[in-house]
């Protein structure tokens, strides 16, 4: 059964420094997201991703975070100058353009030290 | 703006007993769905089940069942037959029309054995 996957399953950085986290949407979805999820905390929307552009936004989206889909089958999400406060677990999701039902990948854990 | 509540914070239940985990939500959609996600140790998030908002009947995944009352705004998940491995952190989540997903701040469910 095709799956979304993300690398890495964990990255480790330091304050202020880029990091870049990626996804493998399934091939055939056409809608993509990211959500995060700081440990003990309720999942929160980042972002959403439809035909090459953000269709929609959180507030947490600020200009720190970018999204892009540099071919086609990634989907990466950038953060510019890490914070402590950005330590959390990434995910990504996808789905059909008939369907609600998102599908997530394993997550990425992002720690910043 | 959408939520979701899910006011127990922890749950238990003994092996192969009956066990209900309550969300109730808030939005001004006509047209949403309602998502039940399961998170063990591990953090993936797995999907159990999801009910359209239009549809009366219950939505029901073999030993998992959903009690959606649309006017109540109530959307509780019944687990029969509870087993070990269905320890985990239970989301409740509802989707808009922008298709991203709100979450309530989960459920541990213990399995005592």
């Amino acid at each position: 059964e095709p799956e979304v996957t993300q690398t890495p399953s964990h990255q480790v950085t330091q304050m202020g420094q880029e990091v870049i986290l990626r996804c493998v949407p399934i091939s055939n979805h056409l809608y993509f997201y990211w959500y995060r999820q700081i440990l003990g905390q309720k999942v929160e929307f980042l972002v959403s991703f439809y035909n090459n552009e953000i269709s929609e936004k959180s507030e947490i989206f600020d200009d720190q975070f970018s999204v892009e889909r540099p071919d086609g089958s990634n989907f990466t999400l950038k953060i510019r100058s890490t914070k402590l406060e950005d330590s959390a677990m990434y995910f990504c999701a996808s789905t059909r353009a008939d369907s609600y039902e998102q599908y997530f990948g394993p997550g990425t854990r992002l720690t910043v030290t | 703006a959408q939520t979701v509540t899910q006011s127990q914070p922890e749950m238990s239940v003994q092996e192969a007993e009956t066990v209900t985990l309550s969300c109730t939500y808030d939005t001004s959609e006509s047209d949403y769905y309602l998502f039940w996600y399961k998170q063990p140790p591990s953090r993936q998030m797995i999907l159990v089940i999801r009910q359209e908002a239009y549809k009366q009947q219950n939505a029901t995944e073999n030993r998992f069942s959903v009690n959606f009352q649309k006017a109540a705004k109530s959307f509780s998940l019944k687990i029969s037959d509870s087993q070990l491995g269905d320890a985990a952190m239970y989301f409740c989540a509802s989707s808009d029309s922008n298709y991203q997903l709100i979450w309530g701040a989960g459920t541990k469910l213990i399995i005592k054995p």
